[in-house]
């Protein structure tokens, strides 16, 4: 059974920490995507890859932020500093074909 | 500013009735729609889509329409039961060939299916 999955699942920091979080794509899956869930926000599109190339990092505060696909099977997320309005969950996706994408289970990060 | 839009934060319907979800749109460049169903603390899940040639798509118990003239679309869910009860996003994106492409969401709506 294909998933996406996401480590960790929770994480519990101080501003000021670096927070790195990760994500196995499903095999086969040319595009991942970095969406970030807030109460105010809803789903917010931060990142996008395609064939491990960036593509669209728009969404996403850069001086804080940074996206990375070392390999086709590992997408990564970092976060240095955290601040507390950071604190969400952070979802990765991946997709093979127009509208196809599958969400892993989510990161919640908590920024003390 | 939203292009994708779910006006009604909560929704309660009986069992058995029908429920029905709506979702408004701004960007007439979005070609693509989608319902993501989630649970709490579990990542979304695809439950339907429509490609905006269509304007009605159905399965099984779920059935999306589309409106484009009023950049509108609704998820029926028809009879609604206990385990529909979940947090909906509506999702729109301009399809690219060659590639799954970024989705905007609206901000959910959650379904509350009431015994």
């Amino acid at each position: 059974d294909a998933r996406v999955t996401q480590t960790p699942r929770h994480k519990v920091t101080e501003m000021g920490q670096e927070v790195t979080m990760r994500c196995q794509p499903i095999l086969g899956h040319n595009t991942v995507f970095w969406y970030r869930q807030t109460m105010m926000q809803g789903l917010e599109l931060l990142a996008y890859f395609r064939n491990r190339a960036p593509l669209d990092d728009s969404g996403m505060p850069k001086d804080r932020f940074s996206a990375e696909m070392p390999d086709a099977t590992l997408a990564t997320l970092k976060i240095q500093p955290s601040e507390p309005r950071d604190s969400a969950v952070y979802f990765c996706a991946s997709g093979a074909r127009a509208g196809g994408m599958f969400f892993g289970p989510g990161t919640r990060l908590t920024v003390l | 500013d939203q292009q994708v839009k779910q006006n009604s934060p909560s929704l309660s319907v009986q069992e058995g009735r029908i429920s029905i979800l709506n979702c408004d749109y701004t960007n007439s460049m979005f070609d693509y729609f989608l319902w993501y169903k989630k649970y709490p603390a579990e990542g979304p899940t695809f439950l339907i889509s429509i490609s905006s040639i269509k304007d009605k798509n159905e399965d099984g118990r779920f059935t999306v329409f589309l409106n484009k003239s009023a950049k509108h679309l609704s998820l029926h869910i028809v009879p609604s039961q206990p385990g529909d009860s979940a947090v909906y996003f509506c999702a729109a994106s301009h399809v690219i060939r060659g590639g799954a492409d970024g989705l905007t969401f609206g901000k959910g709506t959650h379904l509350i299916i009431q015994p």
